[in-house]
């Protein structure tokens, strides 16, 4: 199985801020990355996909970068709406295998 | 707009079994893989069984392999998890999830808002 490895697990961090979380495969994958940003309470949302597609109606401070094994996800600058989980997922094989997750919280 | 609506959720004893079931709509349902994702509280997310868009061939986790079974019919419109031989490490939330495609191996486009499965004696 491929494993995926998020860091940090959860960080702080100010309204305007750049924040970037990494996601390490534990065998090379490509560009069969996706990212899930999920909310307290709600449901995950797609992010970007193909490690570096922004999804339709996401808003372009969100991106995305890499392959083979190291990946990155960064806000350009920190949204009040953007405290929130964020999931990295690999698609290249079966069994699909998600990071452990990345909280952003409120400085 | 593409609506994934699950049910058949609640509290089961441990070795019981329970059908969960995911009406969709707003997509053409027959194009696209559909999935089973689950989250144990607090926990982060975790795959549990995929379909091709033709029902032709399925996918499970290790950790469900032989207990749970997916399904689907084309004609209505509706996914299914068969779940039996449930364990307290079972409980979670479960999402019907869309693939973008008729291949598993794709993005996770549309969530179900979930139903809960509480295993416990």
């Amino acid at each position: 199985d491929i494993q995926m490895t998020q860091s940090p697990s959860s960080l702080s961090a100010s309204v305007g801020d750049r924040v970037t979380i990494t996601c390490q495969a534990s065998h090379p994958i490509s560009n069969f990355l996706n990212w899930y940003q999920q909310k307290p309470g709600k449901v995950p949302k797609l992010l970007i996909y193909g490690a570096s597609n922004l999804e339709t109606g996401v808003p372009s401070r969100f991106s995305g970068h890499g392959s083979g094994t190291d990946f990155t996800l960064t806000i350009s600058s920190l949204q009040p709406e953007d405290f929130a989980t964020y999931f990295c997922q690999q698609y290249d094989r079966l069994p699909l295998t998600f990071g452990g997750g990345t909280k952003v919280e409120i400085k | 707009e593409v609506q994934l609506l699950e049910s058949g959720g609640g509290v089961v004893h441990p070795g019981g079994s329970m059908r969960l079931s995911c009406a969709a709509s707003g997509f053409t349902f027959r194009s696209h893989a559909m999935n089973w994702v689950r989250q144990a509280p607090g926990k982060g997310l975790e795959w549990v069984s995929s379909i091709v868009a033709s029902g032709g061939r399925t996918f499970d986790a290790d950790s469900v392999k032989g207990r749970f079974v997916i399904s689907r019919d084309n004609s209505q419109n509706t996914l299914d998890l068969e779940m039996n031989t449930l364990r307290a490490d079972d409980t979670a939330v479960y999402y019907c999830v869309k693939g973008r495609y008729g291949d598993p191996k794709s993005e996770f486009d549309s969530w179900g808002l979930g139903t809960l499965v509480i295993v416990s004696s």
